[in-house]
């Protein structure tokens, strides 16, 4: 299983939007609708933003939205501000009773 | 307050072993399954191994590069989870973190982390 691919850094400014993908396979992303995106801040543990591709936690505020077309799942992020600033991680099930992840985006909120 | 907490990490020699614990408070624990996870110094993050409730026999699963070397337990009566790493590598130092779960067979999300327990694999 190779890691899903996911830019290595995004940015924007205060109150604009952005999109961080996950590129898999169709034995991943593609193949099942269990896909779930960490939020990291420096330090810290991971924090679940979404889940089941699309599905978001109480307490997570609605800016934060997944979605998914074939093998890439989506997050967007809307109205930035300053504290989404961090590190997000997207999580696949990849079959066989086993999870992969992507390397990692690095959020600028310029 | 859902809580998990990670001991018994810390510095120990390639090839030999080292067990965390995961204690939990503020929920069933034998209703949940826990998933442990690991991130390598300046490094993504990894998943390790699940193991499920007793009512799916407390089976579990791992990932490929630590299938055979390291193994999960749970006492549901003291709400502990370890996980039991062998034959250790340098590149198995990371920062581990224990989770709850969601699923039964499948057990593909966490929702609850903890703070995470550092081993440093080295000579």
């Amino acid at each position: 299983q190779s890691a899903l691919t996911q830019p290595r850094s995004v940015s924007g400014s205060p109150g604009q939007s952005v999109t961080i993908s996950c590129t898999g396979t169709s034995s991943d992303v593609g193949g099942y609708n269990y896909v779930t995106w960490y939020q990291q801040h420096p330090g810290k543990a991971p924090k679940r933003m979404i889940y089941d591709v699309s599905k978001r936690p109480s307490g997570v505020p609605d800016r934060f939205s997944g979605s998914k077309s074939g093998n890439t799942a989506s997050l967007t992020i809307s109205g930035l501000q300053a504290e989404d600033e961090g590190d997000y991680y997207c999580c696949s099930y990849a079959g066989s009773y086993t999870l992969i992840f992507g390397g990692g985006t690095k959020l600028t909120v310029l | 307050e859902v809580q998990v907490v990670e001991s018994g990490g810390g510095l120990v020699q390639p090839g030999r072993s080292l067990r965390l614990s995961c204690t939990a408070s503020g929920f069933t624990f034998g209703d949940y399954p826990i998933s442990w996870f690991r991130q390598a110094p300046g490094k993504g993050l990894e998943w390790v191994g699940f193991i499920r409730v007793k009512a799916y026999g407390e089976s579990t699963e791992f990932a490929a590069s630590v299938k055979g070397r390291f193994s999960l337990s749970r006492d549901d009566s003291e709400r502990i989870a370890y996980l039991q790493m062998n034959t250790l590598k340098t590149e198995d130092t990371a920062v581990y973190y224990c989770t709850r779960a969601l699923g039964t067979m499948i057990v593909a999300v966490s929702d609850y982390w903890g703070q995470g327990a550092l081993v440093t694999v080295s000579s």
